[in-house]
């Protein structure tokens, strides 16, 4: 199937830094890629859609000039979390669709913010 | 508003007895849906799919879809103690080209040895 590779894996960073969050379609090409969220016990909340060459388009409710979104070629997105604060801290998933429905999910980063 | 309800358990299950976890939606335009098991610190990992009414079987598990209803359901025959997991319910309204997942809460599995 296809893979889709995240890095960090893990990261802990001070309130009120920036940290971002790579993801790649190692073995196809995505326009498309999804972020999501999930805080613990909780589902995945969908943040945004990232769109290769264009502007991302963000859930109601995400603040998209805190979480910056870049999807500068058809293999990688990326997300950064600006001045970052510790109510940030949570487990970030990205996913792209390799094909008409199905979305493949990166392995996710776990962020803490202290 | 979009939504995919699920209970969320623990659903507890002997070892090689069946689990049925369901879930159910609120948007009728809803195409393709979708289950994943997502292990604990880990993303989740697509376990299948199901477009049309009615049942599919890959290995041990089936799923079910019934649209009059809206309702899906996962059926884990013989289960292992390796299924203990959340299942993620996910739908797609979808048409032609990507459309966001909406998903559940999970519904822990525990299979005891």
């Amino acid at each position: 199937g296809a893979v889709v590779s995240q890095h960090p894996s893990r990261v802990i960073c001070k309130s009120g830094t920036s940290v971002k969050i790579e993801c790649r379609s190692l073995d196809f090409q995505a326009t498309t890629m999804f972020w999501y969220r999930q805080f613990p016990k909780q589902s995945l909340m969908l943040m945004a859609t990232s769109n290769e060459g264009s502007k991302a388009t963000y859930e109601q409710g995400v603040e998209k000039d805190k979480f910056l979104i870049n999807h500068a070629s058809l293999t990688l997105s990326t997300l950064t979390v600006t001045s970052a604060h510790p109510e940030d801290s949570s487990f970030y998933i990205c996913s792209a669709p390799a094909d008409s429905y199905e979305q493949y999910f990166g392995p996710g980063t776990r962020l803490t913010v202290t | 508003q979009k939504e995919v309800e699920q209970n969320s358990g623990p659903l507890s299950v002997p070892e090689g007895a069946i689990a049925s976890l369901n879930c159910t939606y609120s948007d009728r335009g809803s195409q393709s849906f979708f289950w994943y098991r997502q292990y604990s610190g880990k993303s989740p990992e697509l376990i299948m799919f199901i477009y049309s009414n009615g049942d599919k079987e890959d290995g041990r598990f089936t799923a079910q879809l019934n649209k009059a209803s809206q309702y899906v359901s996962l059926l884990i025959r013989d289960s292992q103690p390796s299924d203990s997991a959340t299942y993620l319910c996910a739908v797609n309204i979808g048409g032609s080209g990507y459309s966001t997942l909406t998903f559940g809460k999970g519904t822990m599995l525990l299979v005891s040895p």
